[in-house]
């Protein structure tokens, strides 16, 4: 079975932080994404990656970067974390190419006080 | 108007009902994609299809290309049914691997005994 784990299921960071979200996968899977889900506005991709060192900006990257230094982890950087990054965040991967399907991390619920 | 559209946004059932649920988008697409979210945030995928029908246990899954739209059907709906089903489009191929999907809103689905 493929698993997609998130560092850590809930996180409180003041304003100003820098703060870092990991995300493991276990099943060699070259794609990685990154994800916020806020009410009302569902999923929305902030940054993948493609392969190990390439990443590629999501539809809201403002805020954010991103790390691929091993196949198997997608780290997600908020450089200097401020109230409106309060969100879940979710993580997912899948095999490049392929049919396959996504496979999400359980999410980290971020609040930023 | 958003590229993927879901409704009803939110559904109440009796235990043993049919229920759908629709999505309809706007842009081309290689693949469609549902995803159930219980409460605590994790995702799973149900189905990814291109076309036709697919079916497990009581999911039906449905496509119709010409009128970009899909239906999602559950058969004998359970209270453990419960739970925000997304759809979401595979807005095809970027950089020759890494397939973005964009996300409907959800529907909240609530059965009741």
């Amino acid at each position: 079975d493929v698993k997609v784990t998130q560092s850590s299921r809930y996180l409180v960071k003041r304003t100003g932080e820098k703060v870092f979200l990991e995300c493991v996968q276990d099943m060699d899977h070259e794609n990685m994404f990154w994800y916020r889900q806020d009410p009302g506005l569902g999923l929305r991709l902030i940054y993948f990656s493609y392969d190990v060192k390439m990443k590629e900006k999501g539809d809201i990257p403002e805020g954010y970067s991103v790390s691929r230094e091993k196949k198997e982890r997608f780290s997600l950087i908020l450089e200097s974390a401020s109230t409106n990054q309060t969100s879940m965040y979710l993580c997912a991967s899948h095999s490049a190419g392929s049919t396959s399907p996504l496979h999400f991390g359980n999410g980290t619920r971020l609040t930023v006080t | 108007k958003n590229e993927v559209e879901q409704s009803p946004q939110n559904l109440t059932a009796q235990e043993g009902e049919f229920i759908t649920i629709n999505c309809s988008y706007s842009v081309g697409i290689s693949a469609l994609h549902w995803l159930q979210q219980h409460p605590g945030g994790g995702i799973v995928s149900l189905f990814m299809l291109s076309s036709g029908k697919k079916k497990h246990g009581r999911l039906i899954a449905t496509i119709n290309i010409q009128e970009k739209h899909s239906s999602l059907h559950i058969t004998a709906s359970h209270p453990r049914d419960s739970a925000v089903y997304i759809c979401a489009v595979s807005r095809g191929f970027h950089t020759g691997t890494a397939s973005k999907l964009t996300f409907g809103t959800g529907t909240r689905l609530q059965v009741t005994l």
